[in-house]
């Protein structure tokens, strides 16, 4: 089936400092990429969509210049989160749909567990 | 504003019963509505879709109802097993087949 590897799954970093998190389709092209972030008993919140090729979509209230997506190939869109703050300690999961017309639930990585001390 | 409502509370059951998940919505008119299953510390694992002209969807020891009038989805897992222990997410999206929109996920418990 549709596989969609995140990584890294863990990582702790120094607040002001930067942390990429990769997303890769490995058996499917995605032209769309979803970004969510999940805190603690919480449900999945949309950041963003990531498009192949052009800019990404920013939901209402997430801040493009800290959390910046690349989606240069049909495999592979980045998150990068800048000038980490430990309010930006999370579950980041992206998310790609390897199919089309609504007949697909979305694949999911696996997640990233990033902590800013 | 949209609003989709899972019961928080865990649902402990045991082995061997039908689980039954509730997820009601306002304010929205899904398309379609979608179950994932969730391990700790693990991104969510699809598991069904059902449209807004189906009314029930099965897989397995899965069931899915979908009632546009009540706005209101069940899930069933029948004959439950301890593997099946996880947080279950109800998911909308709209026409066009649109961004996902989660409730907060039940946890379901099944003892041996």
């Amino acid at each position: 089936g549709a596989v969609v590897s995140q990584h890294p799954s863990r990582v702790i970093c120094k607040s002001g400092t930067s942390v990429k998190i990769e997303c890769r389709s490995l058996d499917f092209q995605a032209t769309t990429m979803f970004w969510y972030r999940q805190f603690p008993k919480q449900s999945l919140m949309l950041m963003a969509t990531s498009n192949e090729g052009s800019k990404a979509t920013y939901e209402q209230g997430v801040e493009k210049d800290k959390f910046l997506i690349n989606h240069a190939s049909l495999t592979l869109s980045t998150l990068t989160v800048t000038s980490a703050h430990p309010e930006d300690s999370s579950f980041y999961i992206c998310s790609a749909i390897p199919g089309q017309g609504g007949n697909y639930g979305y694949t999911f990585g696996s997640g990233t567990r990033l902590t800013v001390v | 504003s949209q609003k989709i409502e899972q019961n928080s509370e865990a649902l402990n059951i045991q082995e061997g019963k039908t689980a039954t998940l509730t997820c009601n919505y306002t304010n929205y008119s899904p398309a379609y509505l979608q179950w994932y299953r969730q391990d700790p510390g693990r991104g969510p694992v699809f598991l069904l879709l059902i449209r807004e002209n189906e009314k029930e969807k099965r897989k397995e020891r899965l069931k899915v109802t979908f009632d546009t009038t009540l706005k209101q989805s069940l899930f069933h897992i029948t004959a439950s097993q301890p593997a099946d222990s996880a947080t279950y997410l109800c998911a909308l999206a709209g026409s066009g087949y649109s961004t996902l929109t989660f409730g907060k996920g039940t946890m379901l418990l099944v003892s041996p």
